[in-house]
């Protein structure tokens, strides 16, 4: 069965570290993967797309990579501030599946001062 | 960037109502609207695929007549519960993608209450 797994569902770490957080996927074939922040009662909001060629992407203290072959990507937060403190989702879109996005189950990372 | 905007962002209603959301897109146009709904402490889970001119894509499990959907313009979804249930209370939330190059935009969310 299709599967997208985010590690943890918390992650608290201490502010100025780097934040990791895991996505991983099974019987996927994302064309491209995408990170998203959540605050509690709020939409989604856009952080970072990565397309299935390439390896690493960037965006200030942001940084995501791609494994297609481990089926697998990271997403760093360098240099972690307590405003960074919200639920983190992947979601990848699949080929042959138009535009829709499936969802990971989120991590919620504390960040503390 | 591209914006989407929701409304209600909260509303409490009896038991057997009906209640209307609105998705627009303020600043782009979207022949495709996204609906989602999300339990507490769950991730988002695709409901429809709301097409402009024409019907609703619905994922397994979803009433197509309990979850009306209308996208009747390149700028507006509307999602109307019917028939509401305690059982329907959840955070509703469409959202649109303005270019292949971009992610895509949610709205702010819809907390639906039903008493």
């Amino acid at each position: 069965s299709q599967k997208i797994e985010q590690n943890s569902e918390a992650l608290n770490i201490q502010e100025g570290k780097t934040a990791t957080l895991t996505c991983n996927y099974t019987n996927y074939s994302p064309a491209y993967l995408q990170w998203y922040r959540q605050d509690p009662g709020r939409g989604p909001v856009f952080l970072l797309l990565i397309r299935e060629n390439e390896k690493e992407k960037r965006k200030e203290r942001l940084k995501v990579t791609f494994d297609t072959t481990l089926k697998q990507s990271l997403f760093h937060i360098t240099a972690s501030q307590p405003a960074d403190s919200a639920t983190y989702l992947c979601a990848l879109r699949n080929y042959n599946a138009g535009n829709m996005l499936t969802f990971g189950g989120g991590t919620r990372l504390m960040v503390k001062p | 960037g591209a914006v989407v905007s929701q409304h209600p962002s909260w509303v409490i209603c009896k038991s057997g109502t009906s209640v209307k959301i609105e998705c627009r897109s303020l600043d782009f146009q979207a022949t495709t609207m996204f609906w989602y709904r999300q339990f507490p402490k769950q991730s988002l889970m695709l409901m429809a695929t709301s097409n402009e001119g024409s019907k609703a894509t619905y994922e397994q499990g979803v009433e197509k007549d309990k979850f009306l959907i209308n996208h009747a313009s390149l700028t507006l979804s509307t999602l109307t519960v019917t028939s509401a249930h305690p059982e329907d209370s959840s955070f509703y939330i469409c959202s649109a993608r303005e270019s292949r190059d971009y992610g895509y935009t949610f709205g702010s969310g819809t907390r639906l209450t039903v008493v």
